[in-house]
């Protein structure tokens, strides 16, 4: 059974710094991750999506990778602004088992003007 | 696309009531989830269909709830009756074929 993991869970810094959030999973067979966003009260907006068979990702001051092999991916954020704050949130797209998405809890971002 | 829409936004009702959430998956997609979201128990997992089949229901709390996808472009998840520890938001996401996930903007559900 797939298992997914986010460290830490919540994670405050002042606006300007460079940061990474940690996902991990325990089953390597994997389709996909996926990298959400979520403010307060609205809804999951994807930020990445990486493939089983690529490294990482980017999107403008976002980068994401993958490590199938270690079962982590990490997502980088450069430059933090206080727009940024939010919840991430990874999700991993399984081959096997009955539940193909497992979702981790999140990491809570708050970066300080 | 217009992307995931879900219906309605808000719905507040009382204990007893019988609610029905609504979902119009993207396009194509052949994967549909209905998830659960509340401050305690953060994001879970409902239900989810492939090609319009119910897959796994074992996130359902109780016969309470039940959901169906009568076709590809829709599906429905009721609550009856409601009681108020359903206060939650809902989510409807689809996806194409564990190609990406993509959500709904969701239902506030308020059972007083």
């Amino acid at each position: 059974k797939q298992e997914v993991t986010q460290i830490p869970a919540a994670l405050s810094v002042p606006e300007g710094e460079n940061l990474v959030l940690n996902c991990s999973f325990t089953d390597s067979a994997i389709y996909n991750l996926q990298w959400f966003r979520q403010d307060p009260g609205k809804g999951l907006t994807s930020l990445l999506l990486i493939q089983s068979s690529q490294r990482e990702q980017t999107s403008g001051r976002l980068n994401a990778s993958l490590d199938k092999s270690s079962g982590r991916s990490t997502l980088y954020i450069a430059a933090s602004q206080p727009g940024d704050s939010a919840t991430y949130l990874c999700a991993v797209f399984s081959r096997g088992g009955n539940t193909p998405l497992v979702f981790g809890k999140g990491t809570r971002l708050s970066v300080i003007a | 696309d217009a992307g995931v829409i879900q219906s309605p936004r808000h719905e507040v009702t009382e204990m007893g009531q019988e609610v029905t959430l609504r979902c119009k998956p993207i396009s194509g997609h052949d994967y549909l989830f209905w998830y659960r979201q509340t401050m305690m128990r953060g994001l879970e997992l409902l239900i989810y269909f492939n090609n319009n089949v119910p897959i796994d229901d074992s996130g359902m709390p109780e016969d309470r709830f039940s959901a169906k996808m009568p076709n590809a472009s829709f599906s429905t998840l009721k609550i009856q009756p409601s009681e108020p520890r359903d206060s939650a938001v809902y989510f409807c996401a689809s996806s194409p074929g564990g190609l990406g996930l993509f959500f709904g903007s969701g239902t506030q559900l308020s059972v007083l």
